[in-house]
């Protein structure tokens, strides 16, 4: 995995749940990522993270907030989980080239 | 705004075949080119880039890629296609007029048939 752990692998969520998906690094780098995957639709970015205490929106990020508490981890919150939430989540730490972590698979019914 | 395409959802070859699968982009700027492979419940792992320099780049696996500005090609080539090159590949890009933002296509499955 690169160095990049996330947690958890599966979830399930009703909607409205929330939750938050973790991830963790285990190098030094700056610059963290959260991109989604849809089937046909390659990998979207959420979020990035340049460095600690950092944060900016990608192209799909509405109803999805995160957290750079550190420089190892960066979070992925879903407050009010939607059904067009369901996607494997994947974060990923820079520099270049990007190095991903092996995916959280959430569904929402 | 930078943009990836992968033209082909699906590209099918006989083992020992060669292998081709395609990428074009779009940027302003100067682009870094990458390739990343997935295999089934994994995530993407790093094939390759171009950053700069010579044209066709070398990378794991035995794959290689070339770099073509006129036709703002990325194509990804093996020579001897194996069955456990099999997987799901990803194009990306990253415009040095964008940050960190990097792109990546749709994706193309490749099946490499026994």
């Amino acid at each position: 995995n690169a160095g990049v752990t996330q947690t958890p692998k599966f979830q399930v969520l009703k909607t409205g749940q929330s939750m938050t998906l973790q991830c963790a690094q285990d190098m030094n780098h700056n610059s963290m990522y959260w991109y989604r995957q849809d089937p046909g639709m390659g990998l979207r970015l959420i979020y990035y993270s340049a460095s600690e205490g950092t944060t900016d929106k990608g192209e799909v990020p509405n109803g999805y907030n995160v957290s750079r508490l550190n420089k190892r981890e960066f979070s992925l919150r879903l407050e009010s989980a939607a059904p067009s939430q369901t996607s494997v989540y994947f974060c990923a730490r820079g520099p270049t080239p990007l190095h991903f972590g092996n995916g959280t698979r959430l569904t929402v019914t | 705004a930078q943009s990836v395409a992968q033209p082909e959802d699906q590209v099918k070859v006989a083992e020992g075949n060669p292998l081709t699968v395609k990428c074009t982009y779009s940027v302003s700027g100067n682009p870094y080119l990458f390739w990343y492979v997935q295999y089934p419940n994994r995530g993407l792992q790093f094939l390759l880039k171009y950053i700069t320099g010579d044209n066709l780049v070398k990378g794991s696996y035995g794959f290689e890629a070339e770099f073509n500005k006129s036709q703002t090609s990325f194509h990804l080539k093996k020579p001897s296609a194996l069955v456990s090159d099999s997987a799901l590949y990803f194009c990306a890009v990253r415009d040095d007029n964008y940050g960190q933002n990097f792109v990546f296509g749709p994706g193309t499955r490749l099946s490499v048939l026994p």
